[in-house]
């Protein structure tokens, strides 16, 4: 089945221990993207990647860091996280950058205490 | 299952009417117009899109209108279905690029 794989799909930390959420991607997708989903403010974009080892700013990327080391694996780093960066986060792909729509992952739940 | 905004515009429905869900984008140089439902729980759905040089697009139940002269996006469903009860955003992709809407919750009365 073709779908974006987000882990783990909850997790709650504290202040300053660094994690990592995964994104897979099993569509041969070239274009990778995370979002952040807060009530009232919608989807904001955090990191975007064109390509394999083409990763770019969004629009909230502070705090957050990327890597695009192969074409599946898009995962979002919080080397030190902060109770601001308590949210819903999306990962999604596309084949290509405005080619298509997005297929987004399931989220992942994320509570920094 | 999660909220996914408060305030959000709420639409509600009667089970069997039609829905017209409104947007309206911020970018005239945007040429690719998409509509994504997200259901409580779950990460937004493709649903249909529309590129600039066409005003309408059906699919199934699904209709897409873009008028460019102001800027509006519109999304009808036919035969509105309890399933159909959700959050819906339009978003507009220009050159680099995607912006969403804030989102309108559809209510669906049975």
């Amino acid at each position: 089945e073709a779908q974006v794989t987000q882990n783990p799909r909850y997790l709650i930390t504290v202040t300053g221990k660094k994690l990592t959420v995964t994104c897979s991607q099993n569509m041969n997708h070239e274009y990778m993207s995370w979002y952040r989903q807060d009530p009232g403010l919608g989807l904001r974009q955090i990191y975007y990647s064109m390509n394999v080892e083409v990763t770019d700013k969004g629009d909230v990327p502070e705090g957050y860091k990327v890597s695009r080391k192969e074409k599946r694996n898009f995962p979002l780093i919080l080397e030190s996280p902060s109770p601001n960066q308590t949210s819903l986060y999306f990962c999604a792909s596309s084949l290509n950058f405005g080619a298509t729509g997005y297929t987004f992952g399931s989220g992942t739940r994320l509570t920094v205490v | 299952g999660e909220s996914v905004g408060l305030h959000l515009p709420t639409l509600s429905v009667q089970e069997g009417d039609n829905s017209i869900i409104n947007c309206a984008y911020s970018n005239s140089a945007s040429d690719y117009f998409i509509w994504y439902k997200q259901e409580s729980g779950k990460g937004p759905q493709f649903i249909i899109d529309i590129r600039s040089n066409m005003d309408k697009r059906q699919g199934q139940r699904v209709t897409v209108l873009l008028n460019k002269t102001v800027k509006h996006l519109s999304l009808q469903i036919a035969a509105t279905q309890p399933g159909d009860s959700a959050v819906y955003f339009c978003a507009e992709t220009s050159y680099d690029k995607v912006i969403f809407g804030p989102g309108t919750s559809l209510s669906v009365i049975p």
